[in-house]
């Protein structure tokens, strides 16, 4: 069975620095695209970039480029989203999920979702 | 950067009717590669339909999509409780992948 579990809700501090993981089991890691999709509160979904996992290639939305690094551990099936100053409006959930197939393609298993608030 | 406007925003309906959702592309999306979710209020995003109109693994067939070029629908047959929520179309043919802004069916 495919599962994505992501890790706990955060609150930080803008300025702060963090780092979310998102645990893949059940399929092969190395040989499916990863990402992760921003909800700010009560908005829609947001493409934020993907990574695959093989190769380590990664690509971001230009809304996100230069924001967040996503990266990717293989030998502990693991992703990560992670920021090194943070900024209130990074107050958002963040879910990770699978693509299909390709990078262009969509997203068929889905986290949990992490909740981030940034609050002085 | 794609565009999708989805429409209505909000759409009022009784169990047991019909739901038509729209997604228009500010241009045209490469090979048809359409998808749309559903998100339940606390939950993840959920995976209905891709390629406009294939339907995902475990989705009942009262859900179907069509369309090609920038012009795409969703369509519930017969609305069943669960189906009240958001529903957000993306395109991933195009980078950035994009999403709409959603449409909510909410019950009458």
């Amino acid at each position: 069975e495919v599962q994505l579990v992501q890790s706990g809700a955060e609150v930080k501090k803008p300025g702060e620095s963090l780092k979310i993981s998102c645990k893949a089991s059940g399929y092969s890691f190395t040989s499916y695209w990863i990402g992760w999709v921003r909800q700010m509160p009560g908005k829609g979904l947001e493409w934020m970039g993907i990574i695959y996992p093989g190769d380590s290639d990664t690509r971001y939305s230009p809304s996100f480029q230069g924001q967040v690094t996503i990266s990717a551990d293989k030998s502990i099936t693991t992703a990560y989203l992670q920021w090194s100053s943070l900024k209130a409006s990074d107050t958002a959930m963040y879910y990770c999920a699978r693509n299909i197939a390709a990078a262009e393609s969509p997203r068929d298993y889905w986290g949990q979702g992490t909740l981030v608030t940034v609050s002085s | 950067e794609i565009v999708l406007t989805q429409s209505p925003g909000t759409l009022s309906l009784s169990p047991g009717e019909r739901a038509t959702l729209s997604c228009r592309a500010s241009q045209s999306v490469s090979s048809g590669s359409l998808a749309w979710y559903q998100q339940n209020p606390g939950q993840a995003p959920r995976l209905l339909i891709y390629h406009a109109s294939s339907r995902a693994t475990g989705i009942p067939d009262r859900f179907s999509g069509s369309g090609s070029g920038t012009d795409f629908t969703l369509t519930i047959s017969r609305l069943e409780p669960e189906d009240f929520a958001v529903y957000y179309c993306q395109q991933y043919g195009s980078s950035p992948q994009t999403f709409g802004q959603g449409t909510k069916v909410e019950i009458k």
